[in-house]
């Protein structure tokens, strides 16, 4: 089972940080955790990805625990322009990254 | 620009009708994907091509199918289409990076079914 369990909503003062939780407890060792965010209606957007190591790029950072059951995608400085639906994502059996799941809204307030 | 081209932005339609959703991946990219997300709902899997190959099905109806050409676009269609077809369409195509398989999606088409 490819499940994620995110929470539904989460609210961000701009300017803070915004701390995305998710959880893939039976995540095997081999599968990479993918972030998407959607803003409006619009096309997903790729945000970051990890396997073992915390990941940095421009956009975000993203730590995995040790035992890479749950990660957190970090926004370091969040602007209303961060207001979207995040996803996280684990491959399912096959390898292949097919299930969106609820995500998190997070709104960005000013 | 994504790189993924998705034609046309917006359709309307009446029910009982076929429509043909066209994508364009981005340049290199073998792998298409489509999915369909109905109002407030999340993302759901249809179908994803792979070098003009079937490679998985998701929960797609027998009313729609979908095709790769040899020249790696995609095509979806939709036929005796129903009010609850309404919906995005959204087509991904993958990039294989440093072992991760990461998608990247087009803007979408619009289907409205009156």
């Amino acid at each position: 089972d490819a499940k994620t369990t995110q929470p539904p909503s989460m609210d961000c003062a701009e300017g803070r940080a915004a701390n995305l939780p998710c959880n893939h407890s039976t995540i095997s060792g081999n599968e990479y955790v993918y972030w998407y965010r959607q803003i409006h209606s619009q096309g997903p957007q790729y945000i970051i990805h990890g396997l073992k190591n915390n990941e940095t790029n421009e956009m975000a950072s993203l730590i995995i625990t040790e035992d890479r059951k749950s990660s957190t995608l970090i926004l370091p400085h969040a602007t209303l322009r961060d207001t979207a639906v995040y996803y996280c994502i684990r491959p399912n059996n096959a390898g292949n990254m097919l299930t969106f799941g609820g995500g998190t809204r997070l709104m960005v307030k000013p | 620009d994504s790189g993924v081209t998705q034609t046309p932005k917006h359709l309307i339609t009446a029910t009982g009708q076929r429509v043909t959703l066209r994508c364009s991946p981005r340049s290199g990219d073998l792998s298409v994907y489509w999915y369909q997300q109905s109002l407030d709902q999340g993302l759901q899997f249809l179908i994803q091509y792979y070098n003009g190959e079937e490679r998985a099905k998701g929960n797609i109806l027998e009313r729609f199918s979908a095709q790769q050409f040899p020249d790696l676009h995609s095509e979806l269609n939709l036929s005796s289409l129903e009010l609850g077809d309404s919906a995005l369409y959204f087509c991904a195509s993958s990039l294989q990076v440093s072992g991760a398989n990461v998608l990247t999606f087009g803007a979408g088409s619009r289907l409205t079914v009156l």
